[in-house]
């Protein structure tokens, strides 16, 4: 079965720290893909970035990378220079299965800047 | 934007009717998929359509719901006998990751 678990209820940073949000997954399948989105208060899922399990690099996306740690299975990710308009809700995300089971999501992240 | 839409945005009724939710995904993309998230949850899958197929159903989709994609465009999503539990954010996602809906926020009174 697969799993995400996000640790991190809730973080307070202040404006243009870094940040760190946790993640660790679990999964039995060799190939799968990891997932960040965003989710302001309106509600949309905005996708950040992702890293394949092959990747041999870790993923980055302007201000977004990710801290690829397979052999502990964590995706960190991280926010450099954070903003004000960076404070939402993140999830992550794995993908494995071949995809026809969707995306299985943690519980969350509740990300406030503080100015 | 992502190019998917959803319809419509806001949705308030009333214990034991019945709802239907739509979604418009990206032209070319013949994956569909439906989430539903509860507050304080990540997105939860409820079902996936190939095209027109219906391949997954998750055990969360109870005999209550139905979904459909006809000529695999837009698909839509029924809840019948509603009930205040199924109170929540329902997300349809066209591709498996990248371009999800706005959403359709769904209030059982």
């Amino acid at each position: 079965a697969q799993k995400i678990t996000q640790t991190q209820p809730g973080m307070f940073v202040q404006e243009k720290e870094a940040v760190t949000l946790d993640c660790t997954y679990d999964t039995s399948d060799p190939s799968y893909g990891l997932f960040w989105y965003k989710q302001p208060s309106s509600g949309e899922m905005i996708f950040l970035i992702y890293q394949g399990s092959y990747d041999q690099q870790n993923a980055t996306e302007g201000r977004y990378s990710l801290n690829f740690q397979k052999a502990r299975k964590s995706a960190n990710l991280v926010i450099s220079a954070s903003q004000l308009g960076d404070s939402a809700m993140y999830f992550c995300a794995l993908d494995s299965g071949g995809g026809a089971d969707g995306l299985t999501f943690g519980k969350g992240t509740h990300l406030i800047i503080q100015p | 934007d992502t190019g998917v839409s959803q319809d419509p945005r806001h949705k308030i009724t009333k214990r034991g009717q019945n709802v239907t939710f739509r979604c418009d995904p990206i032209s070319e993309h013949n994956r569909l998929y439906w989430y539903r998230q509860t507050l304080g949850q990540g997105p939860e899958f409820l079902t996936y359509f190939q095209n027109e197929a219906q391949l997954e159903k998750s055990r969360l989709l109870s005999d209550r719901f139905s979904a459909e994609r006809p000529k695999g465009s837009f698909s839509t999503l029924e809840i019948q006998r509603t009930e205040q539990g199924d109170s929540a954010m329902y997300l349809c996602a066209s591709s498996r990751s990248q371009g999800f809906g706005p959403g359709t926020r769904l209030t059982v009174t």
